[in-house]
C-alpha cells in the first residue's frame, strides 16, 4: 500500500491566489513527522515545512501551511498568495520513527504551475 | 555558513569502477541523510545518520556504504558501480529544536553510471 498519496499530478494557480495541493498519508506509528519539500525545474531541494505527529498546531512558515488533520491522515499544503517563483514540483514525505528504525518515504510529487 | 555542500557536483562511471561522494555541513547538525532521486520521482533514502559515529540503513541501502567520523562530514561510498545506480543523489542535514525539525539539502550530485 502506499504510504503518501498525492492524487493531483498537476495543478494551475493563477498568480496572487491561494492553493492547496493534497497529501494523505499510512502509519500506523503514534510518533511521525511530516515534510513537505519544492523542487524547482533547477533540480535543487528546498525544504518547505514540517509537522509533527504530537503537534496539535498546523505548521505556518511564511506563505506556507500546513492544513494537518491527523484523524484523516492528511497533511495539506496552503501557498497563500501563490508567486510565479513558485512554479515547481512539491513532494509531501513522512518519516515514522525517530532515531533507529527511521522510514522515510515520499510521495509521487505534484507540479504546480502558476498562471500571470 | 556555506551550508550543506556536496562534492563532486557531476561524475561518470563505468560498470564496476567505485567512488565516493562527499557531503559536508558547517551547521553542527547531528541527523544527516542520503537520499537518491530517480527521474521523475520523489527521493529515497539510501542511509542517515544521527550523530557522529552512528548510522544506519534507509529504503534502498544496497550497494551503498556510509561512514560517519566526523559531525561535519557524511561521505557516501559506491562500490562495484551498477547502471541502476545512475541518479541524482541529494545529501541532507536537519535541526530539531523541540518538536520542529528544519531540513536542509546540498546542490546534488548527478551520477551516470555507463
Amino acid at each position: 500500500a502506499q504510504k503518501i498519496t498525492q492524487t493531483q499530478p498537476g495543478m494551475f494557480v493563477q498568480e496572487k491566489e491561494a492553493v492547496t495541493l493534497d497529501c494523505t498519508y499510512d502509519t500506523s506509528d503514534q510518533s511521525y513527522g511530516l515534510f513537505w519539500y519544492k523542487q524547482p525545474s533547477s533540480g535543487e531541494m528546498i525544504f518547505l515545512i514540517y509537522q509533527g505527529s504530537y503537534d496539535e498546531q498546523n505548521a505556518t512558515e511564511g506563505r506556507y501551511s500546513l492544513n494537518f488533520q491527523k484523524a484523516r491522515k492528511s497533511a495539506n499544503l496552503v501557498i497563500s498568495a501563490s508567486q510565479l517563483g513558485d512554479s515547481a514540483m512539491y513532494f509531501c514525505a513522512m518519516r515514522e520513527g525517530m532515531n533507529y528504525g527511521q522510514n522515510f518515504v515520499f510521495g509521487p510529487g505534484t507540479r504546480l504551475s502558476v498562471l500571470p | 555558513n556555506a551550508g550543506v555542500t556536496q562534492t563532486p557536483k557531476f561524475r561518470i562511471l563505468k560498470i564496476g569502477q567505485s567512488m565516493t561522494l562527499q557531503c559536508t555541513q558547517d551547521m553542527n547538525h547531528n541527523y544527516m541523510y542520503w537520499y537518491r532521486q530517480d527521474p521523475g520521482m520523489g527521493l529515497k533514502l539510501i542511509y542517515y545518520s544521527v550523530g557522529a559515529g552512528i548510522t544506519d540503513k534507509g529504503e534502498v541501502p544496497n550497494g551503498y556504504n556510509v561512514s560517519r567520523s566526523t559531525t561535519e562530514d557524511f561521505p557516501l561510498r559506491l562500490e562495484l558501480a551498477a547502471p541502476s545506480q545512475t541518479s541524482v543523489y541529494f545529501c541532507a542535514s536537519s535541526s530539531i529544536t523541540g518538536t520542529q525539525e528544519t531540513q536542509y539539502f546540498g546542490p546534488g550530485t548527478r551520477l551516470l553510471v555507463l
